[in-house]
């Protein structure tokens, strides 16, 4: 049973290109989640996704950053005009519900050059 | 969200039980102590969840005490693939459950 599953990797891109980050949940897992690790720190909450709904974006910044979760495919966290401030490790969890214990992809790292 | 509070290191010998303290006095009735770790550079593992009575699985016990500001994990044999931060987390109150945060946790350095 595959886990939660992230690509890439690894992803490099410069100032002003757009970083695109998918995230494939657990199967049977509807609910996923985005949390972004800036160096040195701990993982911070950005949003909340149910298939073609955001439940919740509370943690997402206000401006280039989106996320979507269609009815066929990924979950994709979507970053445009990266900066250098957005070079971190994006992790991706997943869940049966809302009030279920989340599982965590490998996480994409991203560097802004 | 209730505050939790760890030791930022521990160390324990391969082949012991490692006992990860973790403090959460300002806890509410319906907060859930949930255990998670991240071994260096890897996403965060789920190991364990409680909300009053002691639990446990393959990975781990989880004591909670009767007033529940406090929690202990429990890795009774400890191996050096354990070695990673440990993290305690008081999930949201109020319908945002989902919404983990992570503290600075603890470095448990399991040594040979």
């Amino acid at each position: 049973n595959a886990g939660v599953m992230q690509n890439p990797r690894h992803l490099v891109r410069r100032r002003g290109q757009e970083a695109r980050l998918r995230c494939s949940p657990m199967k049977g897992h509807s609910h996923v989640y985005w949390y972004r690790q800036l160096p040195e720190e701990g993982l911070k909450f950005m949003v909340y996704l149910q298939k073609e709904n955001i439940i919740d974006e509370s943690g997402m910044p206000k401006e280039r950053f989106s996320a979507e979760f269609p009815k066929e495919g990924p979950s994709i966290l979507r970053i445009q005009q990266v900066v250098r401030g957005d070079s971190a490790a994006y992790f991706c969890a997943s869940s049966q519900g809302s009030v279920y214990e989340q599982y965590f992809g490998p996480g994409t790292r991203l560097t802004v050059t | 969200d209730a505050k939790t509070t760890q030791p930022p290191s521990m160390d324990c010998a391969e082949g012991r039980a490692a006992n990860l303290p973790c403090n959460h006095s300002t806890i509410s009735g319906n907060e859930y102590v949930y255990w998670y770790r991240q071994i260096h550079s890897q996403g965060p593992q789920y190991i364990i969840h409680g909300l009053k009575n002691n639990e446990t699985n393959e990975m781990a016990s989880l004591i909670i005490t009767e007033d529940r500001k406090s929690s202990t994990l429990i890795l009774p044999h400890a191996t050096l693939r354990d070695t990673a931060v440990y993290y305690c987390i008081v999930t949201g109150s109020g319908g945002s459950n989902y919404k983990l945060t992570f503290g600075k946790g603890t470095l448990l350095t399991v040594n040979p």
